[in-house]
């Protein structure tokens, strides 16, 4: 299995721009995370989702942040219009009900790092 | 509330010497516990956790972590520590939603 696959790896925008981060999770994981990772703030859960259903949005920060998962393959986080404080590094991750019943936890992709000037 | 507090946010530490590092928690009921490790410019990979059972769990690149929960900690330790350990260490609390706690950076010294 390829892992659990986040692009871009790098996106630099400017402020006011829109941007789309992706993430394909690993089949047939049916819980998929979106994390921010900032010096300050550490590793913030965004949201998640189950069988493409958001489950828990509370920590989305902000209306300009949306995400949504159309299918069990792809999953989208968009920021618009992004601001310079939403530069971080995001990071998507998926696990299935048995990982947890196992402890196996998540399996977290590469991330995105974005940098809003 | 589910919480992780890592104490250390700096740790030193030669080669060849042993390093642990501390990590408290707050879970409601039985905690589902995990150790990561980031790599500089990489995402998190799963070192250990502790689901149930034994309360010292062995995991990948000869760590290990032991439960106490009289304590509330959940510390990862290695006996002898290799060059290519220097990162960042996470612990992290929780079933179907981890949290995580703020890391510890491991440098280590030739």
């Amino acid at each position: 299995d390829a892992g659990v696959i986040q692009s871009p790896r790098h996106e630099v925008t400017e402020m006011g721009q829109e941007v789309t981060l992706r993430c394909k999770p690993i089949s047939g994981h049916d819980y998929l995370f979106w994390y921010r990772q900032t010096m300050m703030r550490g590793l913030e859960l965004l949201i998640y989702f189950n069988n493409n259903v958001p489950i828990d949005d509370s920590g989305m920060p902000e209306d300009r942040f949306s995400a949504k998962m159309p299918n069990a393959s792809f999953s989208t986080l968009k920021i618009q219009p992004s601001e310079p404080r939403d530069s971080a590094v995001y990071f998507c991750a998926s696990s299935t009900p048995s990982n947890t019943k196992t402890g196996d936890g998540y399996t977290f992709g590469s991330g995105t790092r974005l940098t809003v000037v | 509330a589910q919480s992780v507090t890592q104490p250390d946010i700096h740790i030193t530490v030669s080669e060849g010497a042993s390093l642990e590092l501390r990590c408290n928690y707050s879970y409601g009921a039985t905690p589902y516990l995990f150790w990561y490790v980031q790599s500089p410019g990489q995402g998190l990979q799963l070192l250990l956790k502790y689901f149930s059972g034994d309360t010292l769990v062995q995991g990948i690149k000869g760590f290990e972590a032991e439960f106490k929960r009289s304590q509330s900690s959940f510390n990862l330790r290695k006996p002898s520590v290799h060059w290519s350990d220097a990162a960042e260490y996470f612990c992290a609390v929780g079933a179907r939603k981890l949290s995580f706690g703020a890391g510890t950076t491991v440098t280590v010294r030739a």
